[in-house]
């Protein structure tokens, strides 16, 4: 089935050590974003990529980096993590920009103690 | 300041019971309005785009609407399985990018 894989589904991480979340699309959309959805703040953008070598700062890109090597793949890294990284993290895509809907992820449960 | 407004937080009806999740937004150049359905433990999932006033979509007891304000989700005769948290989201210019804000959801619960 088409859609986008999310690796892991969950994980404790202790603060201060590096963490990469995976994500792969099989619908050769252009577009990929990154979102982390809190209680009472909703999702908001971390960062995206337009097309495959290039990407872009979202609302709250502090703490996180990411990387755009091939059209499939669209790893977030949080090189050091922080309490305040605990969060339901979800990769998105779309066929492109403009007025077209972003599918997502079923996303990564992150616990940083 | 671009903003995406949803009311109720949260909503409990009965299954058959028909009503309206709303979604207002101030954005600048609103391009298109999306709803999504989310599910605990999963992802949102696309139901609708609207893209001006007066648009409508349906899909089985769904119907979204637009207006210059705001939007609505009507649903109509509700079952248990349409229990999830609803969002809405406005794609709007943002420098030289579309931007996507998102409402925080309504969390609608159906009792049988």
């Amino acid at each position: 089935i088409a859609g986008i894989t999310q690796a892991p589904t969950s994980q404790i991480l202790a603060a201060g050590r590096r963490m990469t979340l995976r994500c792969t699309q099989d619908m050769r959309h252009n577009a990929m974003y990154w979102y982390r959805q809190d209680l009472g703040l909703g999702l908001r953008l971390i960062h995206y990529s337009n097309t495959a070598g290039t990407t872009g700062k979202g609302e709250v890109p502090d703490g996180y980096s990411v990387s755009r090597a091939n059209t499939d793949d669209f790893p977030l890294t949080l090189a050091s993590a922080v309490p305040s990284q605990t969060s339901v993290y979800f990769c998105a895509s779309s066929p492109g920009q403009g007025v077209k809907p972003q599918h997502f992820g079923d996303g990564t449960r992150l616990s940083i103690l | 300041e671009d903003q995406v407004t949803q009311s109720p937080e949260a909503l409990r009806l009965q299954e058959g019971e028909s009503s309206s999740l709303n979604c207002s937004y101030t954005v600048s150049g609103l391009r298109g309005l999306f709803w999504y359905r989310q599910d605990p433990g999963k992802g949102p999932e696309f139901l609708f785009t609207l893209y001006s006033a007066g648009e409508e979509k349906e899909k089985e007891r769904l119907k979204a609407t637009l207006t210059k304000k705001e939007s609505f989700l009507h649903i109509t005769a509700p079952k248990p399985e349409d229990s999830a948290t609803y969002l809405c989201a406005a794609s709007h210019l943002g420098g030289s990018n579309y931007k996507l804000t998102f409402g925080k959801g309504t969390l609608l619960t159906v009792n049988p």
